[in-house]
């Protein structure tokens, strides 16, 4: 989905670096969230976000943190990276609204690759 | 934990043919979800059930829902080659977060 774009697409890091993962969407949606997908495991939820000045751990925050810039911005750091961090990334959107249905908007993903 | 499995995990299929792909789940839900991702690429909601439905239809796609037995099953009927992704279920509980099951990757042969 074009409105929620994910930089960068791809990155190949070494084990201890830190890096940083940006989520930008111009959705206006105040909830934001990072997943990873590894195969065969689906989705996980890392950390999400109901407005700027909310963060909340997902079920695999171990060795994530994040920060909410801006109510279009979502990063996520990986302070100190390791092999098993390798994954797929993505950020998600969503705006229950009225309906009160969390349907999510993806983006492309970042590959990442940690050596 | 992951709240939804899929079965099967893998389907090959040829075109026109229909898919069935399953989704069961373990705790009470507000609604059911399925998305489709193609290789690499983001997910992309297809339909939502509410957990007071049974049935409903978009296009291609017919979803079920039986709560008593916490399962749905996605329908694709007269498939094409465009429809070769993974489909995974996400339920949304009272927390109002998605939780993703596994996926089932459909292979459509031309």
């Amino acid at each position: 989905d074009a409105d929620v774009t994910q930089t960068p697409r791809n990155r190949i890091t070494k084990t201890g670096k830190r890096i940083m993962l940006e989520c930008s969407q111009t959705k206006g949606h105040d909830r934001m969230y990072w997943y990873r997908q590894d195969p065969g495991l689906g989705l996980r939820l890392i950390y999400y976000s109901f407005d700027v000045k909310d963060i909340n751990k997902g079920e695999i925050s171990d060795g994530y943190s994040v920060s909410r810039q801006a109510q279009a911005k979502f990063s996520l750091s990986l302070e100190s990276a390791i092999p098993n961090q390798t994954a797929l990334y993505f950020c998600a959107t969503s705006d229950p609204g009225t309906s009160g249905r969390e349907t999510q908007y993806f983006g492309p993903g970042t590959r990442l690759l940690v050596l | 934990s992951q709240q939804g499995e899929e079965d099967p995990q893998a389907l090959s299929i040829q075109e026109g043919e229909n898919a069935t792909m399953n989704c069961s789940y373990k705790t009470s839900i507000n609604n059911l979800q399925w998305y489709r991702q193609n290789s690499g690429r983001g997910l992309v909601h297809l339909i939502l059930i509410r957990s007071n439905e049974r049935e409903k239809h978009s296009g291609r796609l017919r979803v079920t829902l039986d709560t008593s037995k916490k399962s749905s099953s996605l329908l694709i009927t007269a498939s094409r080659a465009a429809d070769t992704a993974s489909y995974f279920c996400a339920t949304e509980s009272n927390d109002y977060k998605l939780s993703f099951g596994a996926g089932t990757t459909v292979t459509v042969r031309a």
